[in-house]
């Protein structure tokens, strides 16, 4: 299986701020990578897919980039709305793993 | 509207059997692959396995395989997800999801508001 790490494994940030989560996956698979927000007691939301492109109705805040082994979501002015756990998942090869999840919290 | 909505939570004790349901509405059911994760207490996703409903062609991640029994009824637009014998381990919430795209297997995109397993003595 491709191992997909996360980091920070969680962060504090207060509203306003730029927040940038990395995702590393053990070998390459292209663009084939998506960002997922959850919060506490709800399913997951997708935000980002393939790599980075803007799931509808998603704010314009929230941002991907990367390709191959390399990834972020950025989220250029943190909102209180936005304080939830982030995960990345790989789908390019059998079975798509996700990373092990981002906490952000108010600072 | 894409919708998933699932069975409601469970109860169980160990050794027993289960099956929980997702049905899918505001698209064509048959056309797109339908997938399940768990959610273990505290923990992160995993991903278990997808079927397409439309010739019911079924894969499992490895990890799952085995474990548990995934299906699909297309005829009412409805996904399954089945265990025979149940074990405190399999305790967690179960979302199921909707999956669009490229890849292979494509991602989620649309997910069900999940159904908690409780397995206890």
């Amino acid at each position: 299986d491709i191992q997909m790490t996360q980091s920070p494994s969680s962060l504090s940030a207060s509203v306003g701020d730029r927040v940038t989560i990395t995702c590393r996956a053990s070998q390459g698979i292209r663009n084939d990578l998506g960002w997922y927000q959850q919060k506490p007691g709800k399913a997951p939301k997708r935000l980002i897919y393939a790599a980075s492109s803007l799931q509808s109705g998603v704010p314009s805040r929230f941002s991907g980039s990367g390709s191959g082994t390399e990834f972020t979501l950025t989220i250029s002015s943190l909102q209180p709305e936005d304080f939830a756990t982030y995960y990345c998942l790989q789908h390019n090869s059998f079975p798509p793993t996700f990373g092990q999840g981002t906490k952000v919290e108010i600072k | 509207e894409v919708q998933l909505v699932q069975s409601g939570a469970e109860v169980k004790k160990p050794g027993e059997s289960l099956k929980i349901s997702c049905k899918g509405s505001g698209y064509s059911f048959s056309s797109y692959w339908i997938g399940w994760v768990r959610q273990m207490p505290g923990q992160g996703l995993a991903w278990m396995g997808i079927i397409f409903p439309g010739d019911s062609n079924t894969r499992y991640s490895p990890s799952f395989q085995g474990q548990v029994t995934i299906s699909a009824d297309k005829s009412i637009s409805t996904a399954y997800l089945q265990w025979s014998s149940l074990r405190a381990s399999d305790t967690a919430m179960y979302y199921c999801a909707r999956h669009f795209g490229s890849g292979s297997p494509p991602p989620p995109d649309y997910w069900g508001q999940g159904t908690l397993v409780t397995v206890s003595s």
